[in-house]
């Protein structure tokens, strides 16, 4: 079966610092990985997603993640944050079943980003 | 713009009353799914809908009902909403096994007083 685990529940950070969320996976299958964002009180968007190719995706917005095979990660980083980036981040991967997609979420990533 | 549109926004129900919530599609997508989002939690799928095939997951209680009575619209109806459904409801929707991710919409969040 597939999951995924998200390392830290909260990250607090200060402005221009860099951040690393961490994510895990585990799947018997090939994997295609997603990072989305959510700020409060708000549905989910799609920050950047990994399906084949370069192991290093990028967001307009700066971020970037890496897909590690051997180790079974998808880490979210950032060189330098902004106040903006104040949200929740979930990693996710997806299941294709029966002709649909399927993902499954991490709990969650709160990253605080202080002045 | 097409998006994902969920109303209302802010739904306050009572214990054991009917509830429904909507979710609407400008995108044409052929799967729409509900994800219930407690606090702090992450998403979890309770169902979806394959064009009109309905699919539900297998520890989704039997107080969630879906109808999507064409393409655009989807409906999640709580037959007897319990303390415990207070939640961030998200439609979502995808083409078919297209890898795009899914599109969400802004949720729902239902409290139960």
């Amino acid at each position: 079966a597939q999951s995924v685990t998200q390392l830290d529940s909260q990250v607090p950070v200060f402005e221009e610092a860099p951040v690393e969320l961490r994510c895990n996976y585990s799947s018997s299958v090939s994997v295609y990985l997603f990072w989305y964002v959510q700020y409060p009180n708000q549905g989910l968007q799609l920050l950047l997603k990994y399906l084949s190719g370069s192991t290093l995706v990028e967001s307009i917005n700066g971020f970037e993640a890496e897909f590690n095979k051997s180790q079974t990660s998808f880490h979210l980083r950032k060189p330098s944050v902004h106040i903006s980036d104040t949200a929740e981040y979930f990693c996710a991967v997806s299941l294709l079943s029966g002709g649909y997609n399927k993902l499954i979420f991490g709990a969650g990533t709160r990253l605080a980003v202080h002045p | 713009d097409a998006m994902v549109i969920q109303n209302p926004r802010y739904q306050v129900t009572q214990f054991g009353k009917p509830v429904t919530l909507s979710c609407s599609q400008t995108l044409n997508h052929n799967v729409m799914y509900w994800y219930q989002q407690k606090s702090s939690q992450a998403p979890k799928l309770l169902f979806h809908y394959y064009d009109k095939d309905f699919n539900n997951e297998a520890d989704t209680p039997d107080n969630f009902q879906s109808r999507r009575p064409n393409t655009s619209f989807c409906f999640l109806d709580i037959r007897s909403p319990g303390l415990g459904d207070a939640a961030m409801y998200l439609c979502a929707t995808s083409r078919g096994t297209d890898l795009i991710g899914y599109t969400f919409g802004s949720g729902t969040r239902l409290t139960v007083v």
